[in-house]
């Protein structure tokens, strides 16, 4: 079975508007970490925002809010007041495992979304 | 953060031939990733390099194909052996955020990846 899913191959928004980016996820470890990543067309990737399974509140970073739903496991990604340089790949992924003091698992990624922004 | 340079950003390479990919990071490391990345893929995690012992792959990834080296706590290769058209791929480097703190949240930070194409 798939640990990181995400649904939507492609996304189109209009500039100014929010987005949101699915994923889900399937663990049995209690201790987790969940990450969206950002990749451009020039391959680098980008670290956008980070969930840990503890956590209690919803994490956000700027413009990225991550809507953790633990229960259901889901951790969507929401991009507001969207940018014609949002355009890209984003990447949702899993570490497994106790995280503090070292993480132990492998972090594991999604197939992405491709995110368009019409102006 | 970390600063990881990769080299060499792309080539364009014979089937049949080997590259070595160099991984240098700025501070000392004692875990560095290697994943591929094929074209319109999400990635995939090829091996874990840890400093003074032999790296450790995953399923589907061998040594004779993939070695790796790890000479020091800030530097890693990996060589892509007698390749095929099907190796074209995005190779990248990666290490973790934060190694040995307490607040280490298992967020991998990477390089900008090295552009393989096989003809």
């Amino acid at each position: 079975a798939q640990k990181i899913t995400q649904t939507q191959p492609g996304m189109f928004v209009q500039e100014k508007e929010a987005v949101t980016l699915d994923c889900t996820y399937d663990t049995s470890d209690p201790s987790y970490g969940l990450f969206w990543y950002k990749q451009p067309s020039s391959g680098e990737m980008i670290f956008l925002i980070y969930q840990g399974s503890y956590d209690q509140q919803n994490a956000t970073e700027g413009r990225y809010s991550l809507n953790f739903q633990k229960a259901r496991k889901s951790a969507n990604l929401v991009i507001s007041a969207s940018q014609l340089g949002d355009s890209a790949m984003y990447f949702c992924a899993m570490r497994e495992g106790t995280y503090f003091g070292g993480s132990q698992g492998n972090l594991i990624f999604g197939k992405g979304t491709k995110l368009s922004v019409k102006p | 953060s970390a600063v990881i340079s990769q080299k060499p950003s792309r080539d364009i390479c014979q089937r049949g031939t080997s590259l070595t990919i160099q991984c240098q990071v700025d501070s000392q490391v004692t875990m560095m990733f290697w994943y591929r990345q094929q074209p319109g893929q999400s990635l995939t995690l090829i091996a874990t390099a840890n400093q003074g012992s032999e790296a450790t792959y995953e399923s589907g990834f061998v040594i004779d194909k993939f070695p790796i080296s790890r000479p020091n706590l800030t530097f890693s290769t990996l060589t892509v052996s007698n390749m095929s058209p099907e190796d074209s791929s995005i190779y990248l480097c990666s290490v973790e955020k934060g190694y040995g703190s307490g607040a280490n949240t298992g967020e991998l930070f990477f390089g900008e990846g090295s552009r393989l194409t096989v003809l």
